[in-house]
């Protein structure tokens, strides 16, 4: 079974830069996820989708993050314009629908902001 | 609000050494735990959940819900079992998962 796949693996990028970040989940699972984990802290979750609809976005900063999932498979997550702190590895996730199903994790986008 | 802590950071053992990681979570409803294990170049993957009351690769975690407490333990630890371990908590019916920082366990040969 093909897993979670995330594009680019690695990005360097000056402040005030854009990036987009690509996630497509395991085939089938309409719960997608977004987190971003900053270096020696666990994963913090930005977004969550549940098809094509936002299911929680309320730690996503809004004034510079945005995501999407058209046609509820594939996503993007931008970020623009960049900030130092935006330094992190930003990992995907999906899941079956429904609660307590296993979330599969993507290998991340690592992004550095300088 | 839900949080997991895990208080220490690194935990350093020789092979054949009992092992457990410390989890403890704060949450007003009934959640779920989980373990997460991150291995060396490899992605993020669960390694086992409350619910299932199973033993993974020789690890073993109990819910206390006294002490809300979700600890990771093996009796013998393997040098393969050097990893970045993270406790994780879901809530409610969008399985959201709350993780803690993480703790790195080396084992020696």
């Amino acid at each position: 079974e093909a897993g979670v796949a995330q594009s680019p693996r690695y990005k360097i990028i000056e402040k005030r830069q854009s990036v987009a970040f690509w996630c497509n989940p395991i085939s089938g699972h309409a719960t997608l996820y977004w987190y971003q984990q900053i270096l020696g802290q666990g994963p913090k979750l930005l977004i969550q989708f549940q098809n094509n609809g936002v299911v929680d976005d309320s730690q996503l900063p809004k004034d510079r993050f945005s995501a999407e999932r058209l046609k509820g498979v594939d996503s993007t997550l931008k970020i623009q314009p960049a900030k130092l702190e935006d330094s992190a590895v930003y990992l995907c996730a999906s899941s079956p629908l429904g609660p307590g199903n296993t979330i599969y994790f993507g290998e991340g986008s690592w992004l550095t902001v300088v | 609000a839900q949080r997991v802590t895990q208080p220490e950071k690194l935990l350093s053992v020789f092979k054949g050494a009992p092992v457990e990681l410390k989890c403890n979570y704060s949450y007003s409803g009934s959640p779920e735990l989980f373990w997460y294990v991150q291995y060396s170049r490899q992605r993020l993957q669960l390694l086992l959940r409350h619910i299932s009351r199973e033993s993974i690769k020789g690890f073993t975690a109990d819910l206390n819900k006294g002490e809300t407490s979700f600890h990771l333990k093996k009796p013998f630890a393997q040098e393969e079992d050097s990893a970045m371990y993270y406790c994780a908590l879901s809530s409610g019916a969008n399985s959201k998962l709350t993780f803690g920082k993480g703790i790195t366990l080396s084992v020696r040969p």
